[in-house]
């Protein structure tokens, strides 16, 4: 069956870089209109899309978050991982992978997620 | 970006009483393949979301019955005909036909 695990550190210091890693299984990264999306949710507030990597390793950003977000995938180990530049407390959320086929548009399968913190 | 709108935000539900959550995008979400990628997700308190309804209509499985949705265009509707205890949470639209994609507000749903 398909699983996502989201791992990373819990507390980050302001404008530290965060570096989260999505484990999955169940499914390959390589099959054609698969994709992995980041998405968080602040405390208490709505969900907000990050990136997404392609099977075909075309990448994706929101554009409000681009200059600080890369996204990358190690095939061989069902990896995703994501970096987030100069982290703010605003940046404070539990942060999510997902698994997505037709390309973004089908989002299907979570992660359990992992909240991440940012305070000094 | 795509904006979803959901109403009410929070809905207060007798047991066994029918529940209805709208939502209304920005733009229209027919993608060119004539598809429309609008989903419908549930998040129980402490969980992630879990997947109810895709492509407007179509319900996941194991997604009881009693979860059905609508819409067309930039209008669409999740109905629960009889909420049930487990029903509580937060629910939300999203777009997939735009990216990036987008998520309405959410709507809390409880049992009054």
């Amino acid at each position: 069956q398909v699983t996502l695990r989201e791992s990373g550190p819990a507390l980050v210091k302001p404008t530290q870089t965060l570096t989260l890693t999505c484990t999955f299984s169940g499914f390959s990264l390589t099959t054609p209109g698969m994709c992995v999306i980041w998405i968080r949710q602040p405390p208490g507030k709505a969900l907000e899309w990050l990136a997404r990597i392609d099977w075909d390793d075309d990448r994706y950003y929101n554009a409000s978050l681009q200059t600080r977000l890369t996204v990358s995938k190690d095939t061989s180990k069902n990896q995703v991982v994501l970096t987030m530049t100069d982290m703010d407390p605003a940046d404070t959320a539990t942060y999510y992978c997902a698994r997505s086929t037709s390309g973004f548009r089908e989002i299907d399968y979570w992660g359990q997620g992992t909240l991440v913190t940012v305070s000094s | 970006d795509v904006v979803m709108t959901q109403s009410p935000l929070s809905l207060s539900v007798t047991l066994g009483q029918p529940a209805s959550i709208s939502c209304s995008s920005s733009q229209r979400l027919v993608y060119s393949d004539g598809d429309t990628y609008l989903h419908w997700f549930q998040q129980r308190p402490g969980q992630s979301p879990r997947r109810l309804i895709y492509k407007v209509s179509n319900r996941d499985s194991g997604v009881p019955d009693r979860f059905s949705g609508s819409g067309s265009g930039t209008d669409f509707t999740l109905i629960i005909s009889r909420v049930e205890a487990e029903d509580v949470g937060v629910y939300y639209c999203m777009q997939g036909t735009h990216w990036p994609g987008t998520f309405g507000q959410g709507t809390k749903v409880e049992i009054k």
